[in-house]
């Protein structure tokens, strides 16, 4: 097991222009979560899956952000029509089980709107 | 709504040296989960340690410590004899225990850096 993939590492997009991202999680585990991390900051909760349910989102998530897990395995975020305020590092990560097991995260997509 | 708070942005220990983290958190929940994680520089964010709000005896972990003060709603990170792979960001975080909760929510984070 490789651990939570994601891709890309880095995206640099126009402002105005729609980007998706991918995050793989260990594959035994039925939760995902998506979440934000802006420079110097705290990771801000954004989603989150049980197997192919979008279960919770967060009042960050915009009706230009829109996220999906098919089948209960990958989950991609989506961003619509970029915002510079858009720039941050886009972080995944998956669990098994309830609320006392481990999260365990990927190494982050960082994404640069000019 | 829960909040984490963490009033160090930054913090240095000397190699070999003893190094405590502070964290305070609000919640009104009973019971709940604590936690630090470590994010060096662009790797992964990794769990360091956990703590169950039920369990009196604070979390060990070979190096790493916590001194859970429930009353207080205070968690901080003890690090001994401080090692160069310890620098990183230290966030804490907390997790409800419900059913339905499964967000972490993080704390600013602290700065680490170990002098050689």
């Amino acid at each position: 097991d490789t651990g939570v993939s994601q891709d890309p590492r880095h995206k640099i997009t126009k402002r105005g222009q729609n980007v998706t991202f991918r995050c793989d999680p260990i594959s035994e585990h039925n939760r995902l979560y998506w979440y934000r991390q802006t420079l110097g900051q705290g990771p801000e909760f954004l989603t989150y899956f049980q197997n192919e349910a979008q279960l919770e989102k967060s009042r960050l998530l915009s009706d230009r952000f829109s996220a999906e897990r098919p089948k209960g395995s990958f989950s991609t975020l989506e961003i619509q029509r970029t915002e510079q305020g858009d720039s941050a590092m886009y972080l995944c990560a998956s669990s098994f089980g309830g609320s006392n097991t481990e999260a365990f995260f990927g190494q982050g997509t960082r994404l640069t709107v000019v | 709504a829960q909040t984490v708070t963490q009033s160090q942005p930054e913090m240095s220990v000397q190699e070999a040296e003893t190094v405590t983290l502070s964290c305070t958190y609000d919640t009104s929940e009973s019971d709940y989960y604590l936690f630090w994680y470590k994010q060096p520089p662009s790797r992964q964010m990794i769990l360091v340690i956990r703590q169950e709000a039920y369990k009196q005896q604070n979390a060990t972990e070979n190096r790493f410590s916590v001194n859970f003060q429930k009353a207080a709603k205070s968690f901080s990170l003890k690090i001994s004899d401080s090692q160069l792979g310890d620098a990183a960001m230290y966030f804490c975080a907390y997790r409800s225990a419900l059913a339905s909760g499964s967000r972490l929510t993080f704390g600013e984070g602290t700065q680490l850096t170990v002098n050689p």
